[in-house]
């Protein structure tokens, strides 16, 4: 099973582009979520969707907007991107509609802001 | 203020010599706590889950442990490949009034 698939894994936008972060995933998860990582931070939620249809903020939801297509995928949008926004974004799904328990985990996008 | 923190940063060993990682938090309602283990270029990989104090979990050379107000990852023997960054994740609350919170890692080092 291929699990958690990411794309793209690298970007470079200017400042005021916008582009979409896609996520996927084949283990029939109800929930899926959005993190940032920042050096020396931990992970940061910015939303998620306990189950199809439904989606939610996280700590840090500023400046992103989501959408769940369907069951198996999730997408972040970034409408004005800043370099405040230049992370590494994973997305993550889980069985279970809680956070943190036993999420799988996607291989990141590296997203660059400049 | 809901805190997790981890210790040390990062922690370089010798094939073979054991030791610990640990997870204090300051949190107002623990549910649960969980390791993860991250691979450079890598998203974490869920490792544990603890949910109250005196609990261990073992897998492999990893053990987990919790107390009321930290959580230890104990490593014996190890070896290269468990070279990574650990994370420890904590989750409060409930419903709508629930988060979770990462600490920042430990990089751990294993040389041969």
């Amino acid at each position: 099973n291929a699990g958690v698939t990411q794309t793209p894994k690298f970007q470079v936008l200017k400042t005021g582009q916008s582009m979409t972060l896609q996520c996927a995933q084949d283990m029939n998860h109800n929930s899926m979520y959005w993190y940032r990582q920042d050096p020396g931070m931990g992970l940061r939620l910015i939303y998620y969707s306990a189950s199809e249809g439904t989606t939610d903020k996280g700590e840090v939801p500023n400046g992103y907007n989501v959408s769940r297509l369907n069951k198996r995928e999730f997408s972040l949008r970034l409408e004005s991107a800043a370099p405040s926004q230049t992370s590494v974004y994973f997305c993550a799904s889980s069985e279970r509609g809680e956070r943190g328990y036993g999420y799988t985990f996607g291989s990141g996008t590296r997203l660059t802001v400049v | 203020e809901d805190q997790v923190t981890q210790s040390p940063e990062a922690l370089r060993l010798q094939e073979g010599e054991s030791s610990s990682l640990n997870c204090s938090y300051t949190v107002s309602g623990l549910r649960g706590l969980f390791w993860y283990r991250q691979d450079p270029g890598k998203g974490p990989e869920f490792l544990f889950t603890l949910y109250s104090a005196g609990e261990e979990k073992e897998k492999e050379r990893l053990k987990a442990t919790l107390t009321k107000k930290e959580s230890f990852l104990h490593i014996t023997a190890p070896k290269p490949e468990d070279s990574a960054t650990y994370l420890c994740a904590v989750l409060t609350g409930y419903s709508s009034a629930s988060k979770i919170i990462f600490g920042s890692g430990t990089r751990l080092s294993i040389r041969p």
